[in-house]
Order: structure tokens, then sequence, then C-alpha cells
């Protein structure tokens, strides 16, 4: 059974940096894109970055682009992103999700149950 | 950035009943589009993926259909469990983007 699961995290002020993490299991990972999605309380989805299987291509949302950065381990089944700068507007729950591809065919086939950062001072 | 909107906003239905979402988009997404159920406090989950395939487990009832700007969602009767919130998601062009979702309730 797929699992992933998500941590990291938390209540952040303005301006300051949060790494949340994805610890992947059930499946063979390197096989895998994966992709970082949120959803800001209330609202609807919104992909946010995601990785190709081997790193060698990375994407980002405009909205991120120069702030995070996504990350991942294949030897220990681990997906990451580096937040700095954040804003208010980044308050969501951020997901976790495996494409359906090595490459990022962005189809999110399957998903953690989020971790929540709150941006507020 | 290929925009998606999803109609009606809301459909009021009652179990047993066939539910029809539509998706429309702003430019020819091919039939790269899937479709995502979520229900309240629960991630989303793969229902459709590239117009018209059903996804791992997911039941006959729910089918795709579509291509182009115009994709339909359709739940041929509905059960207990399949009232929650659908959002369509085009992968054509990056970035991959939403729609904005339809709440399907009870009627």
């Amino acid at each position: 059974e797929v699992q992933l699961v998500e941590s990291g995290g938390g209540l952040v002020q303005p301006g300051r940096s949060l790494r949340l993490s994805c610890a992947a299991s059930g499946f063979t990972f390197d096989d895998y894109a994966m992709h970082w999605v949120r959803q800001a309380p209330g609202k609807g989805l919104e992909w946010v970055s995601g990785i190709s299987w081997n790193s060698g291509s990375t994407g980002y949302a405009d909205s991120v682009k120069g702030r995070f950065t996504i990350s991942r381990d294949n030897a220990k089944n681990s997906l990451y992103l580096q937040m700095n700068s954040l804003r208010a507007e980044d308050t969501a729950l951020y997901y976790c999700a495996k494409d359906m591809s090595d490459e990022q065919q962005l189809t999110f086939q399957h998903w953690g149950q989020g971790t929540l950062v709150t941006v507020s001072s | 950035e290929i925009v998606l909107t999803q109609s009606p906003a809301t459909l009021s239905l009652s179990p047993g009943e066939r539910a029809t979402l539509s998706c429309r988009a702003s430019q020819s997404v091919s039939s790269y589009l899937a479709w995502y159920q979520q229900k309240p406090g629960q991630a989303p989950r793969l229902l459709i993926y590239d117009a018209s395939n059903r996804a791992t487990g997911i039941p006959a009832r729910f089918s795709g259909s579509g291509s182009g700007t115009d994709f339909t969602l359709t739940i041929s009767s509905l059960e207990p469990e399949d009232f929650a919130v659908y959002y369509c998601q085009q992968r054509s062009n990056w970035p991959g983007t939403f729609g904005p979702g339809t709440k399907v309730d009870i009627k």
C-alpha cells in the first residue's frame, strides 16, 4: 500500500523559513516523479512544485519560484520542500503527491494527508 | 496559464440519482485532464486521468468524457459516499492547474 507521510509544518513568522518532509513507502520511490500541492484553508488546490525521479528536472509555480526549493533523497525514500521568505499567502495544507510517471506528468496518483503551514506574526 | 472553469458550483442531488459535472478549459488541453474527489478532512483522490481512464480501484459508476476544451465527469448512480467536492485538473500546459471545484451535496 502506498503511504506518503508529510511532516515539518507549523506556525512561522513572515519572512522566515520552514522545511517540509515527505516519507514514502509501499512503492519503488525512485521510479516516480513527486510533487507538492497545497490548499489554503477553505480554498481549492494549487500545484506548488515537482521533481523528476532522478532530480534531473524540477518545476515551480510562479507564486513560489525563487523562494521554494524541492529536493529528494532516493536512498531515504524522502521528498523535501525548503520554503524561504514565507508570506501570509503561503498559509495552507501542503500535500505530498506521487506522480503516475517517472517524469513530471502532473497526474497525482496518490496523496499524503498533508502538513499545515501557517505564516503569521 | 490555462484556466479551468467548473459548473455548477454546487449540485444538490439524492442518492441513486445521476450526477453530471462539467469542466471547461480556456484553451485546448487535448485529453490531458484528470478528475479528483475530496471529502471533508481528507486528501484528494484521483478518479479519472487523461479524460476517460479510471484510476485503480475506482468504481465503474464514475466515468469521464471529453477532449479539447469541454469535459464531463458522470456518476451514474450516486452512493452516499460520493457526496464530496470534485476538482478537474489539466496537465497539458505548465503549470498543471486545477478548477475551482464542484460540490455535490445531498438534496
